[in-house]
């Protein structure tokens, strides 16, 4: 059964410090890996995409990372800010033979925390 | 996301009452689904649709039934709510495009149930 697990359930960490969320898969064939952020009251929000092929994605203070052999990625938040504080969930596509957007497995997702 | 939207946002309801979710989306998009959340789990599943006369059943659609009355309207009903619905549930819509993997899910703000 494919799996997505993530890494720690949850963190709290002063403003302007960095950290690094974990999300390890076991889905396969596979297509792309998402992050996302979800606000609490909200519903999720697309941070990053990345596909087999890529390594790293940027979108601003977000990096996230993949290792398509390893089955790893982690998102690294830099200068974290008070409005980081969400749950990051990380979303696995498998591959393109395997279905579309009503075969995804979601993670459980991480519960960040940013203080003063 | 102003462009996907639910109503109610909150609602409690008691056992063996029938109550419909409602989703609306401006996007455009021709696919729409609706996912439940629960604490320390992923997003699960319940329907999706690819196009107005399309239905599907997710992961867990027991219990639950849809209705997709135009391409932007797509409706969550419980026939006999039960108190182990009680969740966050999420309608999404995405950009699918032929060819192209990378579809992006827009999700709307949430209905949080309470079944009592």
């Amino acid at each position: 059964k494919n799996q997505v697990e993530q890494s720690p359930q949850s963190l709290i960490i002063l403003e302007g410090k960095n950290c690094t969320l974990q999300c390890n898969y076991t889905v396969s064939p596979f297509s792309n890996l998402r992050w996302y952020k979800q606000d609490t009251g909200r519903g999720p929000v697309s941070l990053t995409i990345m596909t087999f092929s890529e390594n790293t994605k940027s979108n601003g203070r977000y990096t996230a990372t993949l290792d398509a052999d390893t089955k790893q990625s982690s998102l690294h938040i830099t200068a974290s800010q008070l409005s980081d504080s969400a749950s990051y969930i990380c979303v696995v596509r498998p591959g393109p033979l395997e279905g579309g957007g009503n075969k995804l497995t979601f993670g459980t997702g991480t519960q960040l925390k940013v203080e003063l | 996301d102003a462009d996907v939207t639910q109503t109610p946002r909150n609602r409690i309801t008691k056992t063996g009452k029938r109550i419909m979710l409602e989703c609306s989306q401006t996007k455009g998009h021709d696919r729409m689904y609706w996912y439940r959340q629960d604490p320390g789990l992923g997003l699960r599943l319940i329907y999706y649709s690819f196009d107005v006369k399309d239905i599907n059943k997710g992961e867990i659609s027991d219990g639950y039934s849809v209705s997709r009355q135009a391409q932007a309207k797509f409706s969550l009903s419980l026939e006999s709510a039960i108190p182990n619905q009680t969740a966050l549930y999420f309608c999404a819509t995405s950009d699918f495009t032929p060819g192209q993997f990378s579809e992006t899910q827009y999700f709307g703000p949430g209905t949080r149930l309470l079944v009592l």
